[in-house]
């Protein structure tokens, strides 16, 4: 079955520091890749995607991350955070499932920037 | 532009009784989506509509059963809550067609607490 595994799930860092949230899935097939971000007291919001093409992909607010097929990774990095991202990040796959395409999310990563 | 709505934002009820969850998405778009999110398991699908009148099950329906008599609504509801059932609850949705098909967009939630 397919499967969105994200190995940390908490994160704690200080500004300016640089970030990478790893994430693996499982799935053979042509796979369309997300990162989505929760604020405290939000909705999810999406931060990047990846379809095709180039396999460095960036998104909003100085994030980016990086398709790699051959690891079945698409690990979400930042350069340098601020406390502004403390978040929870969910990365996400769109996979066939039966007859239809379904989002499968990982468990989540909360990331705690202290200022 | 509303976007996707969700009402109530919070609800408090006891085991036993009956809740519907709305929303509301003013894009017209195709597919919606009921998400629960809890500690430690991401979002899990509960069940998902491809058009008026056409639901499907996702990962964890039990419990719960929708409706989509019109194309921007989609009530969730619980026919007898449980303590299990505490959570909160998004609603999402994407276009059909289009470069955006493969991407959902969330509603703010419902943070549903059953005593």
């Amino acid at each position: 079955a397919q499967s969105v595994s994200q190995h940390n799930h908490h994160v704690i860092l200080s500004e300016a520091a640089s970030l990478e949230l790893g994430c693996n899935y499982s799935y053979g097939g042509t796979v369309n890749l997300f990162w989505y971000v929760q604020y405290p007291g939000q909705h999810l919001q999406l931060l990047l995607k990846y379809f095709s093409g180039d396999p460095l992909v960036k998104g909003i607010k100085g994030f980016e991350a990086e398709f790699i097929k051959s690891k079945f990774s698409f690990n979400l990095r930042k350069p340098s955070v601020q406390w502004s991202d403390t978040a929870e990040y969910f990365c996400a796959v769109n996979a066939r499932t039966d007859s239809s395409y379904k989002l499968i999310f990982g468990s989540g990563t909360r990331l705690l920037v202290r200022p | 532009d509303a976007g996707i709505t969700q009402s109530p934002r919070y609800k408090i009820t006891e085991t036993g009784r009956q809740v519907t969850l709305m929303c509301h998405q003013t894009w017209s778009h195709s597919y919606m989506f009921w998400y629960r999110q809890d500690l430690g398991h991401g979002l899990r699908l509960i069940y998902y509509s491809a058009a008026a009148d056409i639901t499907d099950k996702g990962e964890v329906p039990d419990g719960y059963v929708v409706s989509r008599s019109k194309t921007e609504n989609f009530p969730l509801t619980l026919e007898s809550a449980t303590r299990s059932q505490t959570s909160v609850y998004f609603c999402a949705s994407r276009p059909l067609l289009g470069s955006e098909s493969h991407t959902q967009y969330f509603g703010p939630g419902t943070r549903l607490t059953v005593l």
